[in-house]
């Protein structure tokens, strides 16, 4: 069974342009769930989707958005970039509930 | 909001010896679920184990185990036999179980001597 898949695994972006990341689940699993992971704040729930419906918000502002298409993939949008937006955003799907959630290697995203 | 603590930045261990690492969170439910996460530098997530608060049981899978005391809202890990392959990143995290968030702790830093 292939595990989460994440794309691209790099990205340098320039501040205020604005970036998608994708994320494709395990087959089966409708629960998608993204967080940003930097050295200084540690790993941060940004948000999740279960069935195309957002289900939860971390506390992120609203330059952060997300989707998720009929078929669980997701993408995350974040839009006019600013430099403390450098991190890894992981990527985590699960079947649902307290299930263990499956991670993705992650977008390295970096901006200049 | 709940909160979750590793109050051990880095630790070390000797090749074959056993480690503990601590984790605390702070929660009002009584239902949850408690996991720990291994991040090797290839940065991938790697679920260890998990714990449902409604067992008392502690969980295991294989060298890992826990020792899980809800009372004291403490979930700490145990590597029995350590190997040059654990040194890793390790994260605690909390899931209250209305969704997929997940509460992660700071982090501990394994190193294991050969």
């Amino acid at each position: 069974k292939a595990g989460v898949t994440q794309t691209p695994r790099y990205l340098i972006k320039t501040r205020g342009q604005q970036v998608t990341l994708s994320c494709s689940p395990i087959s089966g699993h409708r629960s998608v769930s993204w967080y940003q992971q930097t050295p200084g704040q540690g790993l941060q729930f940004l948000f999740e989707y279960f069935s195309e419906t957002q289900r939860n918000k971390g506390n992120f502002p609203g330059r952060f958005s997300g989707r998720q298409f009929s078929n669980s993939r997701s993408e995350m949008n974040v839009s006019t970039l600013e430099l403390g937006d450098s991190a890894l955003y992981l990527c985590a799907s699960s079947l649902g509930e307290g299930s263990p959630q499956h991670f993705g290697d992650g977008t390295r995203l970096s901006i200049l | 909001a709940q909160t979750v603590t590793q109050s051990q930045p880095e630790m070390s261990v000797q090749e074959a010896e056993t480690v503990t690492l601590s984790c605390t969170y702070d929660t009002s439910e009584s239902d949850y679920y408690l996991f720990w996460y291994k991040q090797p530098p290839s940065r991938q997530m790697i679920l260890v184990i998990r714990q449902e608060a409604y067992k008392q049981q502690n969980a295991t899978e294989n060298r890992f185990s826990v020792n899980f005391q809800k009372a004291a809202k403490s979930f700490s890990l145990k590597i029995s036999d350590s190997q040059l392959g654990d040194a890793a990143m390790y994260f605690c995290a909390y899931n209250k179980g209305a969704g997929n968030m997940l509460t992660f702790g700071g982090g501990t830093r394994l190193m294991v001597k050969p």
